[in-house]
């Protein structure tokens, strides 16, 4: 079965790091575009990173320099490493592959608070 | 950053009315690089139209979309029940990808 299954949410307060795992089942993560979509509370989707084939990254500025997206062939699992995690970046985070997005995992929440 | 306003903000309608949604962009777009998505409470966005126009795999043909350079629209057809949900239009045409903010289709 084609499938991608979040990890790793959870509570942190503000200034950590946290690393979420998305592993792909039923095709290769290394030979697609594989993203990181979030959703605050009640609000609307919010593109956080791309992988290219290729391994080139992209970022929207909201997140560059504190997030990284990579991937490991052999375990065929996305990463998103965030660092100096803020209120702001409390989210249900996706991953999701393909462009456009045509598959989706269900998501895994990340609250950072105090 | 190409920016994505999508209105109206909230669509009340009744079942087997149409809905008309609009997508503009801050800059021009690629047909082939805009889509629409469909995200009911609690649940993963679905994707429905990609390339502006063409229908993704299982959605039915009452949805349809259409638009070129910075005016994108998705049309449903005689809204069944399962179709009140948010909507959301996307841009994968430069390095940086945006949504656009959701239209709501609700139940007058």
């Amino acid at each position: 079965e084609v499938q991608l299954v979040e990890s790793g949410g959870g509570l942190i307060q503000p200034g950590g790091s946290l690393r979420l795992s998305c592993a792909a089942s039923g095709f290769t993560v290394s030979s697609n575009y594989m993203s990181w979509v979030r959703q605050a509370p009640g609000k609307g989707l919010e593109w956080v990173s791309v992988i290219y084939s290729g391994g080139s990254t992209y970022y929207p500025d909201s997140v560059k320099g504190r997030f990284t997206i990579s991937r490991d062939i052999s375990k065929n699992t996305l990463y998103l490493q965030m660092n100096s995690l803020r209120a702001e970046d409390t989210a249900v985070y996706y991953c999701a592959s393909g462009r456009p997005f045509d598959l989706w995992g269900r998501g895994t929440l990340v609250t950072v608070s105090s | 950053e190409n920016v994505l306003t999508q209105s109206p903000g909230t669509l009340s309608l009744s079942p087997g009315e149409s809905a008309t949604l609009s997508c503009r962009a801050s800059q021009s777009v690629s047909s082939s690089y805009l889509a629409w998505y469909q995200q009911k409470p609690g649940q993963a966005p679905r994707l429905l139209i990609y390339g502006a126009s063409s229908r993704a795999t299982g959605i039915p043909d009452r949805f349809s979309g259409s638009g070129s350079g910075t005016h994108f629209t998705l049309t449903v057809s005689r809204l069944e029940p399962e179709d009140f949900a948010v909507y959301y239009c996307q841009q994968f045409g430069s390095s940086l990808w945006t949504f656009g903010q959701g239209t709501k289709v609700e139940i007058k």
